[in-house]
């Protein structure tokens, strides 16, 4: 079941803009998950927020979840071309002694240079 | 280095022919995924085990198995491929199968087609 829908499907912008891509859930979560897809490459975890937490800072990313409105943002300041990459989030849903993450069909972001 | 390795990374094959993609992690992890990626329908999970000898069924289960035999090790079995798995499969592994989720590590992945 797909549970995260990520916003917009793709973004493209010029570098060292910043990047704001979003995630909206359906059900209560444990916490919030963000990771990078280089193409056709595995997944690579860059951050993780969890159910009580609004923010979460990790070098230029910025996550922010709001659990009134089961949404998350991952902002990326100061783009580089090496950030163009697929962007998921994935959400642990609030059930007991699971590892599960449930992921979204991603954002596809290009950094023009 | 700390990773989880699978093989092959590239694999044609027939209809019906039995195959096995292996998944190894060197981090000791308790819990392990296997999930296939298509165009359009994101990732989704196969099977998972939260330890060794402990597996149970993901969102698309249906013709595929999986053992756990040790706890670095969990191979994915297509006993009878069919061309609609035709896909991009990720093994993943996370520290912990308890009750707080963790960020999971993947492997490379492993491009199948069958045809």
């Amino acid at each position: 079941s797909q549970q995260g829908e990520e916003d917009p499907q793709a973004l493209s912008i010029q570098e060292g803009e910043n990047a704001t891509m979003n995630c909206s859930y359906k059900t209560s979560i444990n916490n919030l998950q963000w990771y990078r897809q280089n193409s056709g490459r595995g997944l690579v975890h860059l951050i993780l927020i969890r159910s009580n937490e609004r923010e979460k800072h990790s070098g230029r990313l910025r996550v922010t979840l709001d659990t009134s409105k089961k949404s998350s943002s991952l902002l990326i300041t100061a783009s580089r071309a090496a950030d163009t990459a697929s962007y998921f989030c994935a959400t642990a849903p609030m059930r007991q002694g699971a590892q599960k993450l449930v992921f979204g069909q991603g954002t596809r972001l290009t950094i023009n240079p | 280095e700390a990773q989880v390795t699978q093989n092959p990374r590239y694999l044609i094959t027939v209809t019906g022919k039995k195959l096995t993609v292996t998944c190894s992690q060197n981090m000791n992890h308790e819990y392990m995924s296997w999930y296939r990626q298509d165009p359009g329908l994101g990732l989704r999970q196969i099977y998972y085990s939260m330890n060794v000898e402990v597996t149970d069924k993901g969102d698309v289960p249906e013709g595929y198995k999986v053992s756990r035999k040790e706890k670095r090790n969990f191979p994915l079995i297509l006993e009878s491929p069919s061309p609609n798995q035709t896909s991009l499969y990720f093994c993943a592994s996370s520290p912990s199968a308890g009750t707080e989720t963790y960020e999971q590590y993947f492997g490379p992945g492993t491009r199948l087609t069958v045809t």
